[in-house]
């Protein structure tokens, strides 16, 4: 069984552009959560989608958003970069998104910002 | 607000010896504890999760504890190799806070051969 997949792996942009990250989601799984990893920060939960809706947010700005669709899959759009922004951006996988279930991660895109 | 602290935040031991990595977290109101384990530049893989009603769990050479009453979980790695070597996490899920985990900094580890 394939696991959580992220692309792209890597990703160069400048200030002020727009990203858009995809991830897909271990087969099954309908709960797909994001999280940024940054070496000042660590690992801050962004977002978390179950059956295309929006189901928990973190508190990053609204520049920062995402969704899901029919299939599962899931995307998430920064939008005006900032140096700031720079991080690893990981996804998530979990059956339901139930509070006993394991999260799988995929391995992550490094978005760098110049 | 749940805050997790782990301690070392990193460690170097010689190959062969056992260790504890140590996680506190603030609010003891946590359905789950989950130690996971992170290369570098890459994503995380789950070694261990503990429910809240659970008091270990164990795999091959790794056991985890959790002591929800005072805020801590252990992670004890016996007869440690050098592919051991990596960042070690542990996050909390809250009872109330979906299925978003708060994370630890991390334990960063090397195991000398």
């Amino acid at each position: 069984k394939a696991g959580v997949t992220q692309t792209p792996r890597y990703l160069i942009k400048t200030r002020g552009q727009q990203v858009t990250l995809s991830c897909s989601p271990i087969s099954g799984h309908r709960s797909v959560s994001w999280y940024q990893q940054t070496p000042g920060q660590g690992l801050q939960f962004l977002f978390e989608y179950f059956s295309e809706t929006q189901r928990n947010k973190g508190n990053f700005p609204g520049r920062f958003s995402g969704r899901q669709f029919s299939n599962s899959r899931s995307e998430m759009n920064v939008s005006t970069l900032e140096l700031g922004d720079s991080a690893l951006y990981l996804c998530a996988s979990s059956l339901n998104g139930g509070l006993g279930e394991k999260l799988f991660f995929g391995s992550g895109t490094q978005l760098s910002v110049l | 607000k749940q805050e997790v602290t782990q301690i070392p935040a990193a460690l170097s031991v010689p190959e062969g010896e056992n260790l504890v990595l140590n996680c506190s977290f603030t609010d003891s109101a946590i359905y789950n504890l989950q130690w996971f384990r992170q290369d570098p530049g890459k994503g995380l893989t789950s070694l261990l999760l503990i429910q809240s009603s659970q008091r270990e769990q164990t795999s091959g050479r790794l056991n985890a504890s959790l002591d929800k009453s005072s805020g801590r979980s252990t992670l004890y790695i016996a007869a440690s190799q050098p592919g051991d070597s990596a960042t070690y996490l542990c996050a909390v899920r809250d009872n109330n806070a979906g299925n978003m985990l708060t994370f630890g900094g991390g334990t960063r580890l090397m195991v000398k051969p």
